[in-house]
This record gives structure tokens, sequence and C-alpha cells, in this order.
């Protein structure tokens, strides 16, 4: 069983939809958790990073995080076609990240 | 601010050669550097973690011989591929922290591609 779990999607949404996306992990001594977001052939980029329970807003991009369930989400309200890439979730036990696979996302103009 | 840049953006070699990628911080002192490589349609997986003036620690799997990494200064560290096979074929990234690690940035990464 893989640290931590995400659907690689893909996911295709017309613009102005909720995206939403998710991931479940298994370690419980992650402590920071991170949203990035990849372009093709591009680093990752870091959208937003949270330490503890409940949501946190940036912009248009809400990060939730619940420990209870171990689980993590994304929430990107009125998507813009520039939106289309590839979301990783991330976690981190002491200093070592732990990727998702990456939901591949689409927002059709 | 917290730019993270790598050189060469793209590589091709042959196989047996090897291939030094440079991966620096720009604006901000790198305590710890990170190098990850990356499958196509996978995720990123951590090869090693250096720190300045120390020798780097490898994942379990990776080979220390085969990937040297030499983290020289605070906004520098190499990723020498030695005797490079096909299968080393792949996007290698790096990432930087200004401390140990909780906020890292990534460079734009470095496709390998070995014939």
């Amino acid at each position: 069983q893989k640290e931590v779990e995400q659907d690689p999607g893909p996911l295709s949404v017309p613009e102005g939809a909720i995206v939403s996306l998710n991931c479940t992990y298994s370690n419980s001594a992650f402590q920071y958790f991170m949203w990035y977001r990849q372009y093709s052939r591009k680093g990752p980029e870091l959208l937003m990073y949270t330490y503890s329970s409940g949501n946190k807003e940036d912009g248009r991009f809400t990060a939730q995080v619940d420990k209870s369930s171990k689980y993590i989400s994304l929430f990107i309200r009125d998507s813009q076609p520039s939106d289309s890439a590839t979301y990783l979730c991330a976690m981190i036990d002491d200093y070592k990240l732990s990727f998702g696979a990456g939901t591949t996302v689409t927002v059709r103009a | 601010g917290a730019v993270v840049s790598q050189h060469p953006s793209r590589v091709i070699c042959k196989s047996g050669t090897s291939v030094k990628i440079e991966c620096r911080s720009l604006d901000f002192q790198a305590t710890t550097m990170f190098w990850y490589r990356q499958f196509p349609k996978q995720s990123l997986m951590l090869m090693a973690t250096s720190n300045e003036g120390s020798k780097a620690t490898y994942e379990q799997g990776v080979e220390k011989d085969k990937f040297l990494i030499n983290h020289a200064s605070l906004t520098l560290s190499t990723l020498t591929v030695t005797s490079a096979h096909p299968e080393d074929s792949s996007f290698y990234i790096c990432s930087a922290s200004p401390g140990t690690g909780y906020e890292q940035y990534f460079g734009p990464g470095t496709r390998l591609t070995v014939t």
C-alpha cells in the first residue's frame, strides 16, 4: 500500500466549475500537507500548505485537512482553462516529502 | 522570491557516458537540497537528500555510486549520472529548502534521454 493515495484522473470540467481533488494517507506521522501544481514538463509549484486539521483559503483555492480520517482535499472555485495542470498532494514526515500520483485536470473553455 | 534553476533543461547522451545536472537556488541559501526523478505519468520519487558540506543521504534502492551528488555551496548542488543507460532516461527535478525541508522550492526539471 502506498503511503499517499491519489486518483490520477483525468478530470475534465467546464470553465467556472468547482474542481475537487483529494488524497488519503496512511502515515500518522505526516505533519505538513501541501498541494503542488505541475504543468507539463515543468517542476512542481507550491500552491498551498497547511499544518493542522481544518480549512485554509487562498483566493480561489481552499485546502482541507482531516487528520482523524487521514484525508486531505483541494477545491478550486471558478476554474479557468489556465488551471489545467496536474495537481499533486504531498506530505512531510520529518523533512521527507511523499507525493501522491497526481491528478490531471483539464478545464474546458 | 524562492527561485530554483536547473541546467541543462534537456540533455541527450549516449549510453555509457556521464551527465552532470546543476541545481541552483537563486535568491536564497539552501541548507538542504533534494533530488527527485519522475517517470511519465508518475509521481516524484525522492532519490537523495543533501546538506551543504556533507555527504548525501540516498533513498533505499538508489545507487549512490551511480548517482553522485555534490552540495558544494549553499546555492549549488549537482547530480552526476555516471555510466548512463537507457533505463536512466527520466525527468530529474531538484528542490531546495532554506531550512530542514518543510518548505521546498522546485526547479524546472531536466529531461535526460540516454540513447
